[in-house]
């Protein structure tokens, strides 16, 4: 059965803290790693990690993904308050039909105090 | 800019009512899914369809049912609802096989 875990599940850090997100991960006919990041109601798409040791940035965040001990880890640097959010990770795989379909995790709900 | 609408944002029903929700995406998405999503459990799969017409079982398909008759729209139908399907729903759909998913905003249903 898939598997994916995320730690930790709530971190609280103060306006400026860096912060390192975690996931681990499961599944067969593994493809590639997405992150989410959930405000409110929908998620919103952050990265796709497909290739082992490459960082992928965007501003303030960054991403990398570890094929071989099959994790990923997602930081913020300089955090701000709008970073208050559920971070989900899904590794996306081929399903039995040939289609991929992503699993999620349960998400690190990050706290920003001002 | 893609968007994918639902219907209602909230929902409230009564157990043994037929429920219908709606998901409308803009952007001619091959792929569209619906998740469920409560607390402790993360988004899991219900359906998925990746053609007009088609559908395919999800992780949690019982009690719910789908339909796509037009590419844009993909409904999700409980056909008689129950307490432990009282949840936020989530509509997404994305292009490509791999690519990355674009989600609605979500229904929170609530079935008493």
């Amino acid at each position: 059965e898939d598997k994916v875990v995320q730690s930790p599940l709530s971190l609280v850090v103060h306006e400026g803290d860096t912060v390192t997100l975690n996931c681990s991960y499961e599944v067969t006919n593994f493809r590639s790693l997405l992150w989410y990041k959930q405000e409110k109601k929908a998620p919103t798409f952050l990265f796709m990690l497909t290739s082992s040791g490459i960082e992928k940035k965007s501003g303030r965040l960054s991403s990398i993904l570890d094929k071989k001990e099959l994790f990923s880890i997602l930081n913020i640097t300089a955090t701000q308050t709008g970073d208050s959010a559920v971070y989900l990770c899904a590794p996306d795989k081929v399903s039995n039909f040939g289609n991929e379909k992503l699993t999620f995790g349960t998400g690190t709900r990050l706290t920003i105090i001002p | 800019d893609v968007k994918v609408t639902q219907s209602s944002r909230y929902l409230v029903k009564r157990t043994g009512e037929k429920v219908f929700l709606e998901c409308v995406q803009d952007m001619d998405h091959e792929n569209m899914f619906w998740y469920r999503q409560d607390p402790g459990l993360g988004l899991r799969l219900i359906y998925f369809s990746y053609d007009v017409k088609m559908k395919e079982k999800g992780d949690i398909p019982e009690g719910y049912s789908v339909s796509r008759e037009k590419k844009e729209r993909f409904s999700l139908i409980l056909e008689s609802a129950s307490t432990n399907q009282t949840s936020m729903y989530l509509c997404a759909s994305s292009q490509d096989r791999n690519e990355k998913l674009f989600f609605g905003s979500g229904t929170q249903l609530s079935v008493l």
